[in-house]
């Protein structure tokens, strides 16, 4: 079935480093890539999201980009600051409404002071 | 605008009693979904709204789960026995007609079974 994996499950950086998460996912027919922001006892945010017809997307301090080829897509996020720890999570869906999201399994992100 | 709503936001029960989980999307969001997520896990779709129509809930453990949107508009889910492996946030979300890729997360339920 489809599947969306997610690297690494952990990480820390200093503030003001940047930071990067990978995933990969098995749907070829997967077009659609949002991140998801999750703050303890929160509910997920959308942060960014990517289309398969873009390579690279940028919003600030947040960057994703999109290899369609290998399957794979990261979260970059630059000068990394304390709010930005968080656990993120990456997805994919397919063109369809009616098309399932697939969460990876989620990075914990911890920034150093 | 007001945002996803869900209640009860935490619930404890017993293994084998019975619960269920309330959900009212945002004003005119025609999709809805029902999420759970376990302790260090990525959500996971129980079960997609479309309307009053169920899209997809190929991993909805049927014996045990039930979800019902009736009107098209609020939801309910519930799950009959509870078992402790159910232990986990169920997450509803809703989506505008036509971007069902925008999804918006209510709070939650935190749901414990000892």
């Amino acid at each position: 079935g489809e599947n969306v994996e997610q690297h690494p499950s952990t990480l820390s950086v200093q503030e003001g480093d940047s930071a990067v998460i990978k995933c990969t996912y098995s749907d070829s027919a997967s077009n659609y890539f949002p991140w998801y922001k999750q703050e303890l006892g929160k509910r997920p945010q959308l942060i960014i999201d990517i289309r398969s017809n873009v390579g690279e997307k940028k919003d600030q301090r947040i960057a994703v980009t999109l290899n369609k080829t290998a399957k794979h897509f990261s979260l970059h996020i630059t000068e990394t600051q304390p709010e930005d720890s968080a656990v993120y999570f990456c997805a994919a869906r397919g063109y369809s409404s009616a098309s399932k999201i697939i969460f990876g399994s989620g990075t914990r992100l911890s920034i150093r002071p | 605008e007001a945002g996803v709503a869900q209640s009860p936001r935490y619930k404890i029960i017993e293994k084998r009693q019975s619960v269920a989980f309330w959900c009212n999307p945002i004003s005119g969001h025609a999709t809805l979904y029902w999420y759970q997520q376990i302790l260090g896990q990525g959500p996971k779709l129980l079960i997609q709204f479309q309307n009053n129509g169920v899209v997809d809930d190929s991993q909805l453990p049927k014996d045990r789960f039930s979800a019902e949107r009736l009107k098209g508009v609020d939801s309910t889910l519930k799950i009959q026995p509870a078992k402790l492996e159910d232990s986990a946030v169920y997450l509803c979300a809703s989506s505008p007609s036509g971007r069902a890729d925008e999804q918006f997360f209510g709070p939650g339920t935190r749901l414990t079974v000892l």
